[in-house]
């Protein structure tokens, strides 16, 4: 399968802890996005990597999240300390260069759950 | 004004016929528009894009795109039980090279 593909699938976690996601990319794919969606919403932007490069962060990723793509292939999102409203499908996607195309497919998430 | 606004839905259309999705967006600078469809508990699925004013088909999907009007749509012809879904605007801002600004989304539901 050469699609892009994240790890865990689900996490139930509690209050306070701290949850770790991976994303592989599709494999000649420079470019990395996290997203995050929840219920009766659209996804919403958080970060972006161009190689190991993180070029943006959206206002929604707050100190408590931390993204790292340290050899600019699989990426990493940490929540420290999660909070009830940290529950929701996180998405990754990927695609190769930029431009006006720069069509980006998703993984399949990672759906979270903070008790 | 929200960036980007979709009909919530949901809309219900007979098996054959034409679903039309609507959605408007606020910045003047989008460039590019992207139609995902995502399924119930799955993730979004890339339909189709288009970045020229008038229409763009592939096989039973229609993109239309005004730019004047900030407004694109995606008809759906000839629609079967499998296009029921959420179906997701996303415009890409000119000189943006990532982000996405994805509207909320149309369900969209064909009864067979």
């Amino acid at each position: 399968d050469t699609g892009v593909s994240q790890d865990p699938r689900h996490k139930i976690t509690k209050r306070g802890q701290n949850v770790t996601f991976r994303c592989d990319p599709i494999s000649e794919h420079n470019r990395l996005y996290w997203y995050r969606q929840t219920l009766g919403q659209g996804p919403e932007f958080l970060t972006y990597f161009q190689n190991e490069a993180q070029l943006e962060k959206s206002r929604l990723l707050s100190d408590r999240f931390s993204a790292e793509r340290p050899k600019g292939s699989f990426s990493t999102l940490e929540i420290q300390r999660t909070e009830q409203g940290d529950s929701a499908m996180y998405l990754c996607a990927s695609s190769f260069g930029g431009g006006m195309y720069n069509e980006q497919f998703f993984g399949p998430g990672t759906r979270l759950t903070v008790l | 004004q929200k960036e980007v606004e979709q009909n919530s839905g949901p809309l219900s259309v007979p098996e054959g016929a034409i679903a039309s999705l609507n959605c408007t967006y606020s910045d003047r600078g989008s460039q590019s528009f992207f139609w995902y469809r995502q399924y119930s508990g799955k993730s979004p699925e890339l339909i189709m894009f288009i970045y020229s004013n008038g229409d763009k088909e592939d096989g039973r999907f229609t993109a239309q795109l005004n730019k004047a009007s900030q407004y694109v749509s995606l008809l759906i012809r000839d629609s079967q039980p499998s296009d029921s879904a959420t179906y997701l605007c996303a415009p890409k801002r000119r000189g943006s090279n990532y982000k996405l600004t994805f509207g909320k989304g149309t369900l969209l539901t064909v009864n067979p």
